[in-house]
């Protein structure tokens, strides 16, 4: 089955300590993004990757970092968590313009 | 400045009714306009697309209509059941770059019995 996984898909952590939010497609798309989803501004966009090696910054990137040493596998990275980071994440990955989301991961930072 | 706005925020009809979902946008130059629908707790899944030359498109009870003259899209959802409760996110992609996707901030609708 075509698919996005992230995990973990619930999380809570306090501030400062390191977290990873992992995410895999099994479609072999080259463009992957992550989003962030809070109430009333709807999906921003973190960061996205062309292809393997190959990321750029989004609309909100202060805060996180990205990896791309495989096609498959988009890591998303909080080095030192703070609350204004609490809010709903997807991973995407994108074929002639559709994006497949996964099935998001929440994360609260205390 | 590039933006997608939805209307309403939310919405709230019986089950069996009709309803319709606007979203204007001002991106230029425009590539396509998509419709998302997003189930409590899931991601965001496709509906339908519309490019510049569409005016209509209808996938099951889901109508979409765009007039890129007005930069106005609507989707129509007839009969409408329960298991349409969900947030409806409107995507406009940018023809000039390929990354740039605008994202409305969605109409959440919930389908009562």
């Amino acid at each position: 089955e075509a698919q996005v996984t992230q995990n973990p898909r619930y999380l809570i952590t306090v501030t400062g300590k390191k977290l990873t939010v992992t995410c895999s497609q099994n479609m072999n798309h080259e463009y992957m993004s992550w989003y962030r989803q809070d109430p009333g501004l709807g999906l921003r966009q973190i960061y996205y990757s062309m292809n393997v090696e190959v990321t750029d910054k989004g609309d909100v990137p202060e805060g996180y970092k990205v990896s791309r040493k495989e096609k498959r596998n988009f890591p998303l990275i909080l080095e030192s968590p703070s609350p204004n980071q609490t809010s709903l994440y997807f991973c995407a990955s994108r074929d002639l313009g559709e994006l497949f989301f996964g099935e998001g991961s929440r994360l609260t930072v205390l | 400045k590039n933006q997608v706005e939805q209307s309403p925020q939310s919405l709230i009809i019986l089950e069996g009714k009709n309803c319709t979902l606007q979203c204007n946008y001002t991106v230029s130059p425009f590539s396509n306009l998509r419709w998302y629908k997003q189930d409590t707790g899931r991601g965001p899944v496709s509906l339908t697309i519309m490019t510049f030359s569409e005016n209509t498109k209808s996938n099951r009870r889901y109508t979409a209509t765009l007039d890129a003259d007005t930069k106005q899209s609507s989707l129509h959802i007839t009969a409408s059941q329960l298991s349409d409760s969900a947030s409806y996110i409107c995507v406009v992609k940018f023809s000039g770059g390929y990354n740039k996707l605008i994202f409305g901030a969605g109409t959440r609708l919930a389908v009562h019995p």
